[in-house]
Formats: C-alpha cells, sequence, structure tokens
C-alpha cells in the first residue's frame, strides 16, 4: 500500500524568513505524481505545487519550491520569503497512475511577525 | 463556474438519522473525487466517479455510504444511520483529467450529536 509520511506535526518560521516541510512516499510505482496542499484554517483545500515524478527537474512556483528525491522517495517544500497568509495546515500528496490522490497527516505551519 | 461548491457548509444530525450531501464540481471536470477528513488528520479518499460512473470505493465506506453521480454533473452523498463516528468534514474534489491534481469545495463538516 502506498503511504505517505510527513515527520513534522507542527512547524513554525519568522516571516521573511525560509521553512522548509518534509515528506517521504513508499511506493514501487514508477510513474506518479506529487502535490503539496495547503488548507489555511476553515478553508478550503489549495494547490500549492505538483510534481512529475519523470521529470528530474524540481517545480517551482514563485516562493514555492520542492526538492525531488526520487530514490529516495523523498518530496521537501521549501517556502521562501515566508509571509503570515503562508500560515495554514500543508499536506504532501500522492498521486499513483491510476487515480485517487493520498495524502500525509498533515505540517501545521506557523508564521511569526 | 467558479470552483466547486458543497451544500450544506455546515450539518448536525442526532444518531441514527440520515444525512445528504451534495457536490457540484467544475462544470468541465469529468472526474469527482468524495474525501473524509477528522481532525488533526489528512483527507482519507471514499469514492471517485468518472462521468456518472463510480469506479472506485474505498473499505472505509460502508453500507450506510451512499454516493451517486447522475448525469455525471452533481454528486451527492449520503449516510444512512449516522453514528457519532461519522463526525468529520467531508471534502469533494473535482479534476479535468487524472494526473492534473484536485480542485476542493469548502466541505460539509458533519456533527454527529
Amino acid at each position: 500500500a502506498q503511504t505517505v509520511t510527513q515527520s513534522q506535526p507542527e512547524m513554525s518560521v519568522q516571516e521573511a524568513e525560509t521553512v522548509t516541510l518534509s515528506c517521504t512516499y513508499d511506493t514501487s510505482e514508477s510513474d506518479y505524481y506529487l502535490f503539496w496542499y495547503k488548507q489555511p484554517p476553515s478553508r478550503q483545500m489549495i494547490l500549492v505545487i505538483r510534481q512529475e515524478a519523470y521529470k528530474q527537474q524540481n517545480a517551482t512556483e514563485n516562493r514555492f519550491s520542492v526538492n525531488f528525491q526520487k530514490a529516495a522517495k523523498s518530496f521537501s517544500l521549501k517556502i521562501s520569503d515566508s509571509q503570515l497568509g503562508d500560515a495554514a495546515m500543508y499536506f504532501c500528496a500522492y498521486f499513483p497512475v491510476p487515480e485517487k490522490l493520498v495524502f500525509g497527516k498533515g505540517t501545521k505551519l506557523t508564521v511569526n511577525p | 463556474d467558479t470552483g466547486v461548491s458543497q451544500d450544506p457548509r455546515h450539518k448536525i444530525t442526532k444518531r441514527g438519522q440520515n444525512v445528504t450531501f451534495r457536490c457540484d464540481p467544475i462544470s468541465e471536470h469529468n472526474r469527482l473525487y468524495w474525501y473524509r477528513q477528522t481532525l488533526g488528520q489528512g483527507p482519507e479518499f471514499l469514492t471517485y466517479f468518472q462521468n456518472e460512473a463510480q469506479l472506485e470505493k474505498s473499505r472505509l465506506l460502508s453500507d450506510r455510504f451512499s454516493a451517486e453521480r447522475p448525469k455525471g454533473s452533481f454528486s451527492t452523498l449520503e449516510i444512512q444511520r449516522t453514528e457519532q463516528g461519522d463526525s468529520a468534514m467531508y471534502l469533494c474534489a473535482s479534476s479535468p483529467r487524472q494526473s492534473y491534481g484536485y480542485t476542493f469545495g469548502s466541505g460539509t463538516r458533519l456533527t454527529v450529536v
């Protein structure tokens, strides 16, 4: 069974600094996708970034970037220049081919002013 | 069409009652997913539709749960004879294709008293 592990239940960062959230996953598949989702308090889940396993280049979206290590089955999220609006639960998710996202338990990120 | 809509946002029901939730996906998305999220956990997969066909159901989806997507448009999730353990956030998501990532709705928070 595929599993996703986020080993940091909570993280905090000072505004304008950089933070890295960890994620590892277990799979025997070679073709899959990985995602990071953000869930602000009492608000809906939003897609932050997407990585295709067959691409070696790490995905970036503005202040968000990933470090994808396929052999190590690791997929960390780096948030640069952290802002107060980045405070949320962050979920790592694995998408096997075919179908359905498998989520980790999440990391609660606090941004301190 | 501004996104995935879920109704109601909140539902409080007495144990043993039946409840039904509705999800309206983004109109051009043929894939629709239901997830359940309990406090402090990541979303767990319940079921998935491609157009009107229900292609997969989780073992979490007991006989008391049923989902439909008539005509491949909106979907309903019904829980019969609710139990306190059914209390959770029920999330709906849609996607235009399997690798694209989901767009989530705001969820329906169910409280069984």
